[in-house]
């Protein structure tokens, strides 16, 4: 079992609703990212969380510590938000932190 | 302030040989990790330097190395190429938890 686990895997929408993107990790953490990756590859860090709530324009990431689960909503959704969203987590060690450890992806389409 | 650049953008190898890729950071930055992204495996934590030091490594073979050079530049270099090596690799750059990623680098072994 992947220790960084998203869903959905796929999502169509179209523009103007509202999406949410849920991740689950199984891991201690010292802080939990989301990414935007759109074709061509360049990665985007959209949020660094480790607890609590961000907003940034249209986009609320939010993180729940004691149920090891992280949410990242698009509100008003535009097709220039169509990209590969990715969830991933510094895993806590005594020393520190690990490196990035990375969900699957969810590859995010929205129709005009 | 600069973003992080990679060099070259794109690459193709023969199996069997050795291949270096370059990232210079953020000016300030002084942490610097790389990252294999596949289709099958998706992204991977490959290594991260901080102050010229390795500071952590992820499940790679020895054929995977770095280094990182005092003015936070860093090179990681890939000996005996196999097919499997094909990806984009990252690299980013840290003042502390952030990650600032670069382009990547296409890496093709024919």
């Amino acid at each position: 079992k992947n220790e960084v686990e998203q869903s959905p895997q796929n999502l169509t929408a179209q523009e103007g609703e509202f999406i949410t993107i849920n991740c689950s990790y199984s891991v201690g953490i010292s802080a939990l990212h989301w990414l935007q990756q759109h074709p061509g590859g360049g990665i985007v860090s959209l949020f660094m969380l480790s607890s609590g709530k961000k907003k940034h324009g249209r986009l609320i990431a939010t993180i729940n510590i004691q149920e090891k689960h992280s949410s990242l909503h698009i509100t008003a959704s535009h097709p220039r938000d169509s990209a590969v969203y990715i969830c991933a987590v510094f895993k806590y060690s005594g020393g520190g932190a690990d490196g990035l450890t990375f969900g699957k992806g969810t590859h995010l389409i929205i129709q005009p | 302030k600069a973003g992080v650049t990679q060099t070259p953008r794109y690459l193709i190898k023969t199996r069997g040989q050795q291949v270096t890729l370059s990232c210079s950071p953020i000016s300030g930055h002084r942490s610097v990790s790389w990252y294999q992204q596949t289709p099958g495996q998706g992204l991977q934590f490959l290594f991260e330097y901080f102050s010229e030091t390795q500071r952590n490594k992820g499940n790679f073979p020895g054929r995977f190395s770095g280094r990182q050079f005092s003015n936070s530049r860093s090179e990681m270099n890939v000996s005996t190429l196999e097919l499997g090596d094909s990806a984009l690799y990252l690299c980013a750059s840290s003042p502390g938890w952030e990650q600032y990623f670069g382009p990547g680098t296409r890496l093709t072994v024919t």
